[in-house]
């Protein structure tokens, strides 16, 4: 059983597009996050989210919108896509309270 | 601001030998500090963590690592590596904040371990 999923796995497109990343947690964690790996591998937390509300915004440019319909998932939406936005983002999940994070596989987005 | 520094960016080891990467943080509070392991294509796996008691924490696969309070440091140990442990490895510090926890990540150590 996938603990974190994410699709797509892979995202190709062009700049100035939007597109969205979604992610799902089976874990019955209350707590998910974004984080950004880029070129360089140096991973940066971008989003959290606890019982689908912001608890934590890392100064994300406002193109990025994350959404939680509930508090198993956390969807990353980005507007305007710029090669900058080229990375692996990475959602990972835990429980309120507890300090392990559990992370997905990732999603590489190439942005041309 | 919290800060992790991992001071080897690339390490190259032949099988068998000894593996030791540093950490070292910048937190004045209470700490949990993690190692993570990004095998190849793959993600981020937890290696190991420590949240308090015994400095000396043991992992998966056979790593370990000490905590040394007066030192700020974490540092990574194998005794003897495995081709199979070719890895980025993230060592990361959890911060509260407001009730709420994120980690921060040091940038990483690229290992390449030849048979």
């Amino acid at each position: 059983d996938t603990a974190v999923s994410q699709t797509p796995k892979y995202l190709v497109t062009q700049m100035g597009n939007d597109k969205s990343i979604k992610c799902e947690q089976n874990l019955g964690h209350d707590t998910m996050y974004w984080y950004k790996q880029d070129s360089k591998k140096f991973l940066k937390i971008m989003f959290s989210y606890n019982n689908k509300e912001l608890i934590i915004n890392e100064t994300v440019p406002n193109r990025f919108s994350p959404k939680s319909p509930d508090k198993a998932h956390l969807n990353l939406h980005i507007n305007s896509l710029e090669l900058g936005d080229s990375a692996v983002y990475f959602c990972a999940s835990s429980q309120k309270g507890a300090v392990a994070q559990y992370f997905g596989p990732g999603t590489r987005l190439t942005v041309l | 601001a919290q800060s992790v520094s991992q001071h080897n960016h690339h390490v190259i080891l032949s099988e068998a030998a000894s593996l030791e990467l540093g950490c070292n943080y910048s937190y004045g509070g209470t700490v949990n500090l993690f190692w993570y392991v990004q095998y190849p294509g793959q993600h981020l796996q937890l290696l190991l963590k420590y949240f308090s008691g015994d400095p000396l924490v043991k992992g998966i696969k056979g790593f370990e690592a000490e905590f040394i309070k007066s030192k700020f440091s974490f540092n990574l140990r194998k005794p003897s590596v495995q081709w199979s442990d070719t890895a980025e490895y993230f060592c990361a510090v959890n911060v509260m904040n407001t009730g709420f926890q994120k980690l921060v990540f040091g940038t990483g150590t690229r290992l390449l371990v030849s048979p």
